[in-house]
Parts: structure tokens; sequence; C-alpha cells
């Protein structure tokens, strides 16, 4: 199994321009997630899915279009990019919350390797 | 006040020791929490979940303090391969179960 899949791995960007970041699971899990990781800061949420043809969105959507057509993949555009959208991209999928063997309700995410994105 | 708040670090320790990191949450209702940990420029990758009757998993130990909204990570005989960047989580009932993520506490084991 690959797990999470992430392309492209880097993309250097000049403000306005468009682009698709695409990840895939083979895990065949419910849930994806895309976030944002910036310097000091923790992830934060842009956009998730809690399947297919089904979207939502985050703690920091704007600027940001997410499409989920298939069960396995999760697409993040840019319809404009500016400086502000430099950061490191991760996407994550996890099964369906459920009940751990302690009572608690859990969902672990598995990550992909990340896409680091600068636009200039 | 942030929703998850971590000590960024670094904290500097010598192979052998022992390391205990802390992380305060705001919302008294959640109740799921987990640390994560990252390698520098590597995605995160789920370290142990933390239950309520503390934890163990060979030399890492989490608790989790629900009156004082707080959960640790104590880690004994460091070793060189312990550095990287621990994350807490904490999932947000209300915010549709969502993960939310601390900004991190950084690990350096030096020989």
């Amino acid at each position: 199994n690959a797990g999470v899949t992430q392309t492209p791995k880097f993309r250097v960007l000049k403000t306005g321009q468009s682009m698709t970041l695409l990840c895939a699971q083979d895990m065949n899990h419910e849930y994806m997630y895309w976030y944002r990781q910036d310097p000091g800061m923790g992830l934060r949420l842009i956009h998730y899915s809690v399947g297919e043809g089904t979207t939502a969105k985050g703690e920091v959507p704007d600027g940001y279009n997410v499409s989920r057509l298939k069960k396995q993949n999760f697409l993040l555009g840019l319809e404009s990019a500016a400086p502000s959208q430099t950061s490191v991209y991760f996407c994550a999928s996890s099964h369906l919350g459920h009940r751990g063997r302690h009572g608690s309700s859990y969902n672990e995410q598995f990550f992909g390797p990340g896409t680091r994105l600068t636009v200039l | 006040r942030k929703e998850v708040e971590q000590d960024p670090g670094p904290f500097n320790v010598p192979e052998g020791a022992t390391v205990a990191f802390n992380c305060t949450y705001s919302n008294s209702a959640s109740q799921s929490f987990f640390w994560y940990r990252q390698d520098c420029r590597k995605e995160p990758k789920l370290l142990m979940s933390v239950y309520s009757s503390g934890n163990e998993d060979g030399r890492f130990t989490a608790q989790l303090n629900r009156a004082s909204q707080y959960i640790s990570l104590l880690i004994r005989d460091s070793k060189l391969s312990d550095s990287a960047t621990y994350l807490c989580v904490v999932n947000f009932p209300l915010r549709g179960n969502k993960l939310v993520f601390g900004a991190g506490t950084i690990l350096r084991v030096k020989s």
C-alpha cells in the first residue's frame, strides 16, 4: 500500500497563477483533509470531505477550492495564487471516528508527504 | 488564548535523559487526545493516543488531566532518534469533531 500520496512535491508560482494539488489514498478511508502548515503555527484545516461528492470548509478556506469526485482522490485548487499562500500543504485521510478500547472516539489521520508551495 | 498550546522549545537534552512536554487545551468537551511526531520536513505521524487512565508504550508515557485541561508526554532514556517535533492534537466536538493541532515542541537529543 502506498498510503497517502501527494503531487507535486514542490511548486513555485507567480502571483495570480492557478494550480491544483492532488491527494490520493489507497486505504479506502471515508474522510480526507487538506491542511497548511506555517512556521510557528499548528496545522490549520483548509477543507475536508466526509465522503465522495461532499466537501466542507475548515478553519482557513478562503482562496482555496476542493473537489472529491472519487473516494480515493481529494483535489485542492488555488484559482489565483497569492504570496500569503506560500506554505507546506499536507493531505490526510482517516476512517470514520470509532470507539477505542478505552471508550474514546478517535480517528487517526494518516498524512501524505506534503507539497511545498512558494508564491512569488 | 490558543485552542491547543504547547511550549515551542527547543528542549535540548543528552542521550539517556528523561524529558516531559505538556500541552493545554481550551475546550472542556474534548474527548480525544493524541501525540503526533513530525521529523524535519516530513509529514506528521501518530505517536500515541492519550487515554483517561494514562497509557504507556515502551519509553513513552502519555497522561491526561481533564480537571486542568492538559496532556503530557514523558520520554524516558532519550535516544538520538527521538529528535523531532512533537505535536499535541485534540478533538473539538462542537466543530464537527475535527482535530486541532498544536504548533509543536521541538526536542533535540544530543550525544
